[in-house]
């Protein structure tokens, strides 16, 4: 899996845009991006995932850079239980297992 | 939804004795399951893939032997920590993928802890 990197927290106003950076240089061709989140305590949540094009889904956007190195979560209007650590993946499709980084620690405010 | 049940969510044993972590995937079936350690205010860490009808593949530095999956069905995997130490005390989440839904869904994770 490629590797990634991403910042280590981030604040974001209650009701405001909430955008997570992800750099994943090395990324290959066949290789997918996928965001999770993890809510204190609980198990990950698959939140979306692209190849090249932007996907958008009920729960967010991804913007993915043309040469692909980069990409961006957008929470289009953040919540408090939007609070959470953001982890950013990459990976083949068919490629079972998911090595995780260190993410980023969301903290929306009121 | 997909849905992957973990049970206990809570347990807490003592040093030395085992103690077996349940992973359902509730709606689908899964020939494959993974289970992963997060230590506090860490990332999740990947110990082995569980293959149903096979033995499981474990991540480099993890004893096959303290940690026993057995992935008996397609629906149920299940890790048992043996003789366990303070040390093993972790959050144990379990993932599985419903063929028919995108990304893949994870338990609810098990909070051990060995006293």
């Amino acid at each position: 899996d490629a590797k990634t990197t991403q910042p280590t927290s981030m604040d974001c106003a209650e009701g405001r845009a909430a955008n997570l950076p992800c750099n994943h240089s090395t990324i290959s061709g066949n290789e997918y991006v996928y965001w999770y989140r993890q809510i204190h305590s609980q198990g990950p949540q698959y939140i979306i995932h692209g190849l090249k094009n932007n996907e958008t889904n009920e729960m967010a956007s991804l913007i993915i850079t043309e040469d692909r190195k980069s990409s961006t979560l957008i929470l289009p209007h953040a919540t408090l239980r939007d609070t959470a650590v953001y982890y950013c993946i990459v990976r083949v499709e068919s490629a079972g297992k998911s090595t995780f980084g260190d993410g980023t620690t969301l903290t929306v405010k009121p | 939804g997909a849905v992957v049940s973990q049970h206990p969510s809570r347990v807490i044993c003592k040093s030395g004795t085992s103690v077996k972590i349940e992973c359902r995937s509730l709606d689908f079936q899964a020939t494959t399951m993974f289970w992963y350690r997060q230590f506090p205010k860490q990332s999740l860490m990947l110990m082995a893939t569980s293959n149903e009808g096979s033995k499981a593949t474990y991540e480099q530095g993890v004893e096959k032997d303290k940690f026993l999956i057995n992935h008996a069905s397609l629906t149920l995997s299940t890790l048992t920590v043996t003789s366990a130490h303070p040390e093993d005390s972790s959050f144990y989440i379990c993932s599985a993928r419903d063929p028919s839904r995108y990304g893949y869904t994870f338990g609810s994770g098990t909070r051990l802890t060995v006293v």
